[in-house]
């Protein structure tokens, strides 16, 4: 059972345009939704992360839009440069009395950004 | 400060061998796992531990064996390779089992024949 849907799979786009990635998820217990940028041969670093109350987060170029009720989350990446080529993962999490909080990524996001 | 360090790299296995993927992290973090990742399946848990003697199974722990003798270490173990467990691995590591924060190692690319 997915718990986390991520979509698009693979996404073009070129230089200066928004990209725009989407996730979905079913727990309403999640707490705390990642986005991690993963570029070839490197393991997945952490972008940018937002909790449920708040809707919007934005660092730089970067924004996590969040509709709670939806369980809906998207990340915006504003004026794409090829450098934001990479695969991008959404995450979900949420604290659990006793045991770590775990999270759930989504199955990815391959971004092309071209010139 | 290196963070999290994997070997090796890449390592091609025959079935039936064992074979265990070290994991070091350097930054007195508590919490470590072990994730696999797929083509498709984004990235799966399969261990994770949240100090040091205590170990806990994730999502797809079959086949895999982890132990935590210090803080710095998480070794994985397969205990008997199955070309299934083809995959590229990343161990990840945080402050603590709260901390939502992972820092993720450069990963092992496993090939098994």
């Amino acid at each position: 059972q997915q718990q986390v849907k991520q979509s698009p799979q693979s996404l073009i786009v070129q230089k200066g345009g928004i990209s725009i990635i989407n996730c979905a998820y079913e727990n309403t217990a999640f707490d705390y939704f990642p986005w991690y940028q993963q570029f070839p041969g490197k393991g997945p670093a952490l972008l940018i992360a937002i909790r449920p109350d708040v809707s919007e987060k934005k660092e730089g170029r970067f924004t996590i839009s969040f509709n709670k009720s939806a369980k809906q989350f998207s990340l915006h990446i504003m004026d794409s440069q090829p450098g934001d080529s990479a695969t991008y993962f959404c995450a979900a999490s949420r604290r659990r009395t006793g045991t770590a909080s775990k999270l759930t990524f989504g199955t990815g996001t391959r971004l092309q950004v071209t010139l | 400060n290196a963070g999290v360090t994997q070997t090796p790299k890449f390592q091609v296995l025959k079935t039936g061998q064992s074979m265990t993927l070290q994991c070091a992290q350097d930054m007195n973090h508590e919490y470590m796992s072990w994730y696999r990742q797929d083509p498709g399946m984004g990235l799966r848990l399969i261990h994770y531990s949240v100090g040091a003697g205590i170990t806990d199974q994730g999502e797809v722990p079959n086949g895999y064996n982890v132990s935590r003798s210090t803080t710095e270490d998480f070794p994985l173990r397969l205990l008997s390779a199955a070309p299934s467990q083809t995959s590229v691995y990343f161990c990840a590591s945080s402050k603590d089992r709260d901390s939502y924060g992972y820092t993720f190692g450069s990963g092992t690319r496993l090939t098994v024949v």
